[in-house]
């Protein structure tokens, strides 16, 4: 069964940074490109970033373009979200996407959500 | 730009059908799109993988009741034998020129 299991959200003043983390386990992590996704609050999805199974290819947002830096490391299943320079505008619920390929780019399973807030 | 269409909200009755839409913008009626559900205060769940032809993959432990299908620039998920915790949000998704796309989402009410 895949998991996806986010963590490091929390409370955080504008300006400063927050490093989210996503465990993966349940299917072989290097087959698969992954995917950070947001949702701020009452409102929908957006996607905020996605890295493919060798890191060769790395995507972000116009919205978190230069302040954002995904990461993988294969060896520990693990997928990384460095947040910079965070705004109040950032502040969402965080989820950890799997795609469904290499590189499709279609989300077949979802973390539980992790939440940041951006407040001063 | 590619853009996903969804109508804000829906509703059917218990035990009823209820079709849902997600219409594509022009010049991207060829791809696939991905449905997911959002139940209220949860992760969302990966329903189904869409084609342009009307084939469909669903997710594991899907019910039979969810399908999909496709017409043009519009891809359907059709929900029969409404339960009530079929009552949701549901979003479309894709990916186009290195970036997530998702619709705006559709409420779902089951009466």
């Amino acid at each position: 069964e895949v998991q996806l299991v986010e963590s490091g959200g929390g409370l955080v003043q504008p300006g400063r940074s927050l490093r989210l983390s996503c465990a993966a386990s349940g299917f072989t992590f290097d087959d698969y490109a992954m995917h950070w996704v947001r949702q701020a609050p009452g409102k929908g999805l957006e996607w905020v970033s996605g890295i493919r199974w060798n890191s060769g290819s790395i995507q972000y947002a116009d919205s978190v373009k230069g302040r954002f830096t995904i990461s993988r490391d294969n060896a520990k299943n693990s997928l990384f979200l460095q947040m910079n320079s965070l705004r109040v505008e950032d502040t969402a619920v965080y989820y950890c996407a799997k795609d469904r390929l290499a590189t499709s780019g279609l989300f077949d399973s979802w973390g539980q959500g992790t939440l940041v807030t951006v407040s001063s | 730009q590619l853009v996903l269409t969804q109508s804000p909200s829906a509703s059917a009755s218990l035990g009823a059908s209820v079709n849902l839409t997600c219409t594509l913008s022009s010049g991207h009626s060829s791809y696939a799109i991905a449905w997911h559900q959002q139940e209220p205060e949860k992760a969302p769940r990966y329903l189904m993988k869409v084609n342009s032809d009307g084939s469909h993959i669903k997710g594991d432990g899907i019910p039979d009741r969810f399908s999909g299908s496709s017409s043009g620039a519009e891809r359907y998920l059709t929900i029969s034998s409404l339960q009530s915790e079929d009552e949701a949000e549901y979003y479309c998704q894709t990916w186009d020129t290195g970036m997530g796309v998702f619709g705006g989402g559709t409420k779902l009410t089951v009466l």
